[in-house]
């Protein structure tokens, strides 16, 4: 299986704050990566797919970037409501693998 | 609206079966893949298993491999995960998730609310 390396694995920040999270894969997975927001008791929300592509309705703030086995989650500016745990995913193949998740705190 | 709502969890024995359930609304169900994934307490996200489109493919993590089923029923608006022998490490909480694609890629694009399986004696 593709193993998916995240960090930090926790983070912490202010709001207004610039923050980067950064995921690298074992093996090349081309753009097949996927970045998930989470917030605690609920279910992971889809923020970037194709490595950089914002999914609708998700604010502008968040981008993404990256091919091959490197890629980071970038959010310009922290809102309040960022604070979450984010993680990176790759469909290159059908064995799906999330990486570990990265804590963002205040 | 999509929506997906998971039923069927609970506790169950070491070594027991369970079959968790999602419905599907607000989206033609027979024209995407579907998937579980699974969250233990406190930990983080585990891919579990997909079903392609008319159940031709179905792909597992190799730690539930021979021991979970998943399946579908497009009329019913249906997607189902039938777990057999299963273990302590098998307690999680338990989403489906619909496939979207775009850019050549597949992803997670909508998830239900999740339930929670409880494997104990």
């Amino acid at each position: 299986d593709i193993q998916m390396t995240q960090s930090p694995s926790s983070l912490s920040a202010s709001v207004g704050d610039r923050v980067t999270i950064t995921c690298r894969a074992s093996q090349s997975v081309s753009n097949s990566v996927n970045w998930y927001q989470q917030k605690p008791g609920k279910a992971p929300k889809l923020l970037i797919y194709a490595a950089s592509t914002l999914q609708s309705g998700v604010p502008s703030r968040f981008s993404g970037s990256g091919s091959g086995a490197d890629f980071t989650l970038t959010i310009s500016s922290l809102h309040p409501e960022d604070f979450a745990t984010y993680y990176c995913q790759q469909s290159f193949n059908t064995s799906i693998t999330f990486g570990q998740g990265t804590r963002l705190e205040i | 609206e999509v929506q997906l709502v998971e039923s069927g969890g609970g506790l169950v024995k070491p070594g027991g079966s369970l079959r968790v359930s999602c419905a599907a609304s607000g989206f033609a169900l027979e024209t995407y893949s579907m998937n579980w994934v699974r969250q233990a307490p406190g930990k983080g996200l585990e891919w579990v298993s997909s079903i392609s489109r008319g159940s031709s493919y179905m792909y597992y993590a190799d730690s539930v491999k021979g021991r979970f089923t998943i399946s579908r029923d497009n009329a019913k608006n249906s997607l189902f995960l039938q777990m057999n022998s299963l273990r302590a490490e098998d307690t999680a909480i338990y989403y489906c998730a619909r496939e979207g694609r775009g850019a050549g890629v597949y992803y997670f694009d909508y998830w239900g609310q999740g339930i929670l399986v409880t494997v104990s004696s």
